[in-house]
């Protein structure tokens, strides 16, 4: 199983952003997957989840601003980034949805400021 | 929400020795379904948290039996047994039986 985060940057103050999460060594289209984020220094902060029938679930501090979608015939999972606020800086990691959080990708780094 | 409270924040340890962390909820993580989405991870400095210990009790496809996790309802334990230096790094619960799905703060494991 292998998870490779792409896609982010610096950002300025109410832009967008797109992050990709490129999955290969599982079959992607059985598995639901997560975006999860760690500010710098701090804990871990779910932040969506789109299931393999392509529900969505998310948190509350992202809801309206951050879309997360997949694309099965490329293997590859999203999440837009709308709206970015100051406070959406972290390391964004997209783990699947097997046995807990079972694997994670190294991450992506997403800053927003001005 | 449910609160996931770690103790302790961090911890000072023996190669060797043995090590436990606390994980209390603040509501019962027991499913509709009657399973306990309750799991342990590691994050190595520098790197992605890793998956140790899934619904309480069940360790990770390759995670050595010197990690143990039990509880039940609300409260959980991590045990680590024969710590190495590889053990060392911040240890996360979390909860996905409820969205959004939490963690805790975080326990720091240190070489004493």
């Amino acid at each position: 199983v292998q998870l490779v985060e792409s896609g982010g940057g610096l950002v300025q103050p109410g832009k967008s952003l797109k992050l990709s999460c490129s999955a290969s060594g599982f079959t992607f289209s059985s598995y639901g997957m997560h975006w999860i984020r760690q500010a710098p220094g701090k804990g871990l902060d779910w932040v969506a989840y789109i299931s393999s029938s392509s529900g969505t679930v998310y948190a509350d501090a992202v809801k309206g601003r951050f879309t997360i979608s997949r694309d099965n015939a490329k293997n590859t999972l999203y999440l837009q980034l709308n709206s970015l606020k100051s406070e959406d800086t972290a390391i964004y990691y997209c783990p699947r949805r097997g046995s807990s959080f079972d694997y994670w990708g190294q991450g992506v780094m997403v800053t927003v400021s001005s | 929400d449910v609160v996931m409270t770690q103790t302790p924040v961090s911890l000072s340890v023996s190669l060797g020795g043995q090590v436990s962390i606390s994980c209390r909820s603040s509501q019962s993580l027991v499913h509709n379904n009657g399973n306990t989405y309750l799991s342990w991870y590691l994050q190595k400095p520098g790197q992605s948290p890793q998956l140790l210990i899934y619904k309480v009790s069940n360790r990770f496809s390759g995670i050595s039996d010197r990690f143990s996790g039990s509880g039940s309802g609300t409260d959980f334990t991590l045990k680590i047994s024969r710590v190495e230096p590889d053990d060392l790094g911040v240890y996360y619960c979390g909860q996905g039986t409820q969205y959004p799905y939490t963690f805790g703060a975080g326990t720091k494991l240190e070489l004493k």
